[in-house]
């Protein structure tokens, strides 16, 4: 198996512009999670999906971040309007059972 | 308030130390797990733990879960093991992280 795949790795955009991540978790897996990282606050808990179903988007920062599960191989993370503040890496992690959690390389955004 | 608190925050050690990290939180779990983050930016998942002890090749962790304790232990530091290692906590739908400990292993 590839791993967690997670595309662009890296992002860089201007204020104000939708940016979307994504994300194909391992095969099998039914528990998909997104994560942000930044130097201030470490590493966050967005969102975590159990069989495509969001179970905790407590961690989700505002309306303007938006996270799809649309089938068991396919995550996106929306970000609309994207601001500064936002710039982060940005890390999909899939499990079995929300047991051990294989991490995707991450997304570097970036924004202006 | 923080559920996971890790220390140190920072350490330094010479190549061949033995070397403890410390992990202790304050809610109830279901697991434990040992992340480390080398400094190209990867998560790598070491260890995931309920009771009792892991051991892979020179990693060690433990925990205790009446102390809400574990300990992530290298034995025999090596350079290439210089990366910011990670607790997390589960509660079943909950997930806690410290903020990690920053190590440096000097040659």
């Amino acid at each position: 198996d590839a791993g967690v795949i997670q595309s662009p790795r890296h992002e860089v955009t201007e204020m104000g512009q939708e940016v979307t991540l994504r994300c194909k978790p391992i095969s099998g897996h039914d528990y998909l999670f997104w994560y942000r990282q930044t130097m201030m606050r470490g590493l966050e808990l967005l969102i975590y999906f159990n069989n495509n179903v969001p179970i905790d988007d407590s961690g989700m920062p505002e309306d303007r971040f938006s996270a799809k599960m649309p089938n068991a191989s396919f995550s996106t993370l929306k970000i609309q309007p994207s601001e500064p503040r936002d710039s982060a890496v940005y890390f999909c992690a899939s499990s079995f059972s929300a047991w051990e959690q294989f991490f995707g390389p991450g997304t570097r955004l970036t924004v202006l | 308030k923080n559920e996971v608190e890790q220390s140190p925050q920072n350490l330094t050690a010479q190549e061949g130390e033995f070397i403890t990290i410390n992990c202790s939180y304050s809610v109830g779990i279901s697991a434990l797990h040992w992340l480390q983050q080398h400094p190209g930016g990867g998560i790598v998942s070491l260890f995931m733990l309920s009771s009792g002890k892991k051991k892979h090749g020179r990693l060690i962790a433990t925990i205790n879960i009446q102390e809400k304790h574990s300990s992530l232990h290298i034995t025999a530091s090596h350079p290439r093991d210089s990366a910011v290692y990670i607790c997390a906590v589960t509660t079943g739908n909950q997930f806690y992280f410290g903020t990690g400990t920053s190590l440096t292993v000097i040659p």
